[in-house]
């Protein structure tokens, strides 16, 4: 069964304190793996797309990385605005239907 | 500016009501997808179209329906069949099935 997992649930972190999440899965297929920053109340905003093990992709602080059980999304010096929860997702390649794991949030303290 | 757009941010529900949650993309996306989000949970798919005039039942479509009568708008109608419907509802597109998906800011059900 297609299931991804987030870790940890919860995570506070001093502002400047580099630290990552990560994102495992079992997927028959992987068509893509999906990173997304959602705000309390609003909807989830796109970060990065991920396709094939040993990819990266960088935006400002945030990078992600894939290998073929999981992802890591690496912050570096965050700042409290980066206090969201992050949530990743994979697209069976079979179904293109997409999994969505619980989610991580993040606290950055000033 | 090109995006997605839910109404209303909160809607109010009383027993044995049906509602209706709007959701209109000017992307000129084909595909769109409502999900429901419950607090420790995933998101969870409802419905999804690939094109107009089709659409196809997600994990969990039991009480609600959907339309696909123009491309740009997908609305989800919660039913009084629906027993537990207090979540946050978030309608999303993708240029293809097998696009990245992109969401909507989403509409809070509350049961009076």
């Amino acid at each position: 069964e297609d299931q991804v997992t987030q870790s940890p649930e919860a995570l506070r972190l001093q502002e400047g304190e580099s630290s990552s999440l990560n994102c495992s899965y079992t997927v028959s297929g992987l068509r893509g793996l999906f990173w997304y920053r959602q705000d309390p109340g609003k909807g989830p905003e796109f970060l990065f797309t991920l396709y094939s093990a040993g990819e990266e992709k960088e935006k400002e602080r945030l990078k992600a990385t894939l290998t073929k059980k999981e992802s890591f999304l690496h912050i570096t010096a965050p700042k409290p605005e980066d206090s969201a929860t992050y949530l990743c997702a994979v697209q069976d390649s079979g179904t293109y239907k997409y999994i969505f794991g619980t989610g991580t949030r993040l606290k950055v303290l000033a | 500016d090109g995006g997605i757009t839910q109404s209303p941010k909160y809607l109010f529900r009383k027993e044995g009501q049906n509602v209706t949650l709007s959701c209109e993309q000017n992307l000129n996306h084909d595909a769109m997808y409502w999900y429901r989000q419950d607090p420790g949970q995933g998101l969870r798919l409802i419905y999804y179209s690939q094109i107009v005039n089709d659409f196809q039942k997600g994990d969990i479509a039991e009480g609600y329906s959907v339309s696909r009568e123009k491309k740009e708008s997908f609305p989800l109608t919660v039913t009084s069949a629906q027993k537990n419907p207090t979540a946050f509802y978030l309608c999303a597109s993708s240029m293809g099935g097998r696009e990245t998906q992109y969401f909507g800011p989403g509409t809070r059900l509350l049961v009076l």
